[in-house]
Order: C-alpha cells, then sequence, then structure tokens
C-alpha cells in the first residue's frame, strides 16, 4: 500500500517563498505529482518528478528523493491567488498507473 | 483539445435514495479513467478506475458502484444512498500510466445526503 504525509496548513506572506514537504512510502514507485486545488473546485496539475531532482516550472518547483520517499514543492514570488490546497500524490506501478493522494496542505497567503 | 464533463453539479438527495453520476471525456480514446470522492478537508480517495469498457476495478468497499458502458462515459451510481455518501465526487482521465500522465479532473459533483 501507500502512504503519503503533508503538513495541515501553512501561511505564508506575498512575495515571499514557501516549501511544501511530502514523505511518502509506497510498494511501486511510478512517479509522484502535485496538484494544485482551489477551495470548491477540481484539482489541476502543477508538477511531476519521476527521477531525483529539481523539476523547475516558472515560479514553482518541485524536487524528488527517491530514497528518501520525499518531496517537496516550492513557491516562489507568492502571490494572493496562490493562496490553495496543495496535494501531493504518488503513483503506483501496477495497471492503470492509479495514484494515491495525501490529505493536502492548506496554504494561506497574507498581504 | 481534451475536455472532461460531470453532471449535475450539485445534488441533494434524502437517505435510501439511489444515485446517477456521469462524466464524459472528449478529444481522446481509451483513456483511464477514475473517480474520486474527497470528504471536506480531506484528499481524494480513489473509488473506482477503468483501463477499458466493461472494465472497472474497486478501491473499497462501499455503497457504490461504476460502470463503462462506452469508451469515454463513466458512471457512478448507488442503490440507496447513505448519509457517509456526501462528498465532492471527481471524475479524472489520463492517457495511461507511462511518464508523466497526470490526471485531468472534471468540475465535480457536490452530493449532499439527508
Amino acid at each position: 500500500g501507500q502512504n503519503i504525509d503533508q503538513p495541515t496548513e501553512m501561511t505564508a506572506t506575498e512575495g515571499a517563498i514557501v516549501q511544501i514537504n511530502c514523505t511518502y512510502q509506497t510498494s511501486g514507485f511510478n512517479g509522484l505529482f502535485w496538484y494544485q486545488q482551489h477551495a470548491g473546485e477540481a484539482p489541476t496539475f502543477l508538477s511531476y518528478n519521476v527521477l531525483d531532482g529539481l523539476e523547475e516550472k516558472g515560479r514553482f518547483s518541485s524536487f524528488l528523493s527517491r530514497s528518501k520517499g520525499y518531496s517537496y514543492l516550492l513557491l516562489k514570488e507568492l502571490q494572493m491567488k496562490d493562496s490553495a490546497s496543495y496535494l501531493c500524490a504518488v503513483r503506483s506501478n501496477t495497471n492503470a498507473g492509479k495514484s494515491t493522494f495525501g490529505d493536502g496542505t492548506t496554504l494561506t497567503v497574507k498581504p | 483539445s481534451q475536455t472532461i464533463h460531470q453532471w449535475p453539479a450539485t445534488l441533494v438527495q434524502p437517505v435510501g435514495s439511489p444515485l446517477s453520476l456521469e462524466c464524459t471525456v472528449e478529444g481522446t480514446s481509451n483513456p483511464n479513467l477514475y473517480w474520486y470522492r474527497q470528504a471536506a478537508g480531506r484528499g481524494l480517495q480513489l473509488l473506482f478506475y477503468s483501463v477499458g469498457i466493461g472494465q472497472i476495478s474497486s478501491e473499497v468497499p462501499q455503497n457504490l458502484s461504476a460502470s463503462r458502458p462506452q469508451d469515454r462515459q463513466f458512471i457512478l451510481s448507488s442503490k440507496k444512498l447513505l448519509l457517509s455518501d456526501s462528498g465532492f465526487y471527481l471524475c479524472a482521465w489520463s492517457t495511461g500510466s507511462g511518464e508523466g500522465n497526470e490526471q485531468f479532473f472534471g468540475p465535480g459533483t457536490r452530493l449532499t445526503v439527508l
């Protein structure tokens, strides 16, 4: 099975940098995803890591260490619109590539 | 481009009534399809997934069932709703399990069982 842990809540200031951590335990790893979900809306894809290292996409970066079962999402130059829940999801190497989601980290950006 | 539709957007049903939620995908063929439920303040719980027509895998024992009568149609059903079935139901699709292949989510259905 799979177990995913993320902090429940984080608060940061507009313009700052925030790092959201995710640790996981899995029996068959085939990639880690980060999704953003605004309140009342569906999640949207942010990033994907399958190899160790850092993937950068504009203001967002995601890091993976498979040996440590650890990932983080880094958000730079925070904007008020970044206030949302951030979901870490680990995909298994079984048929259909189904993913297990963490409970999400609710980020509040303050002015 | 691909789009995913879900309806209805919101639903209020009495305990013991039946349920049918529909999800359709456009612009892709033979997608993997998924049904998730999200309780308030929680992550997504995978309920069912499907790799093809008529092929349904259930992740957790529950009061719900799923069907895939056509390649791009996925239906979530219940014969008798329970209070615990309340939640935000999300349908998603992906192209497979290869590199990348993130899931794309529909707008969701918010179900309240009274």
